[in-house]
């Protein structure tokens, strides 16, 4: 299995653009989560679905943020305008309820909003 | 509610000695609890896993962790660290909510 699939890896982008974070799950998982991690707050869950529907968005920070999953293998994550407080590195992970819920990571999209 | 403590944001070790990671959790029963290790640049990588039976588990590049139900620890530990072990570990807990809360883990630093 090609483990979780993320694009880019690095996105470098102005203050007011939009930016669309990518994530191809592992095949079979039905859960999938969005991070966010930064020195200061260390690794924050966004959102996570369950069978494609948004379960808990909860940790989204505010309403320039967007996430979607049209279908099982594939999400989304929208800021739309970034800012550069929006800057850190984007995890996107998938796990089975089947296995006990142990998460699988994506390698990560450093963004980096000037 | 779950949560998860780490101690210690650093820990730093010289090569060949033996490691201990701390990692304690807050969940009326018996949770499952993970340990993970994210290299530099990397995403996370699922070390070892408990869920129940043998308190003591073995995970992947030689790392093992002991579930202590009196403490409320799940501890990582190595007998000898190789410098390639350098990386961040984080600890995580998962109780009755589908998903698991993630320590702010633990910075580990090896001295050649």
């Amino acid at each position: 299995d090609a483990g979780v699939i993320q694009s880019p890896r690095h996105e470098v982008t102005e203050m007011g653009q939009e930016v669309t974070l990518r994530c191809k799950p592992i095949s079979g998982h039905d859960y999938l989560f969005w991070y966010r991690q930064t020195m200061m707050r260390g690794l924050e869950l966004l959102i996570y679905f369950n069978n494609n529907v948004p379960i808990d968005d909860s940790g989204m920070p505010e309403d320039r943020f967007s996430a979607k999953m049209p279908n099982a293998s594939f999400s989304t994550l929208k800021i739309q305008p970034s800012e550069p407080r929006d800057s850190a590195v984007y995890f996107c992970a998938s796990s089975s309820g089947a296995a006990a819920y142990e998460q699988y990571f994506g390698p990560g999209t450093r963004l980096t909003v000037t | 509610a779950q949560s998860v403590t780490q101690p210690d944001i650093h820990i730093t070790v010289s090569e060949g000695a033996s490691l201990e990671l701390r990692c304690n959790y807050s969940y009326g029963a018996t949770p499952y609890l993970f340990w993970y290790v994210q290299s530099p640049g990397q995403g996370l990588q699922l070390l070892l896993k408990y869920f129940s039976g043998d308190t003591l588990v073995q995970g992947i590049k030689g790392f093992e962790a002991e579930f202590k139900r009196s403490q409320s620890s799940f501890n990582l530990r190595k007998p000898s660290v190789h410098w390639s072990d350098a990386a961040e570990y984080f600890c995580a807990v998962k109780g009755g909510s589908y998903i698991p809360t993630f320590g702010r883990g633990t910075s580990l630093i090896v001295h050649p």
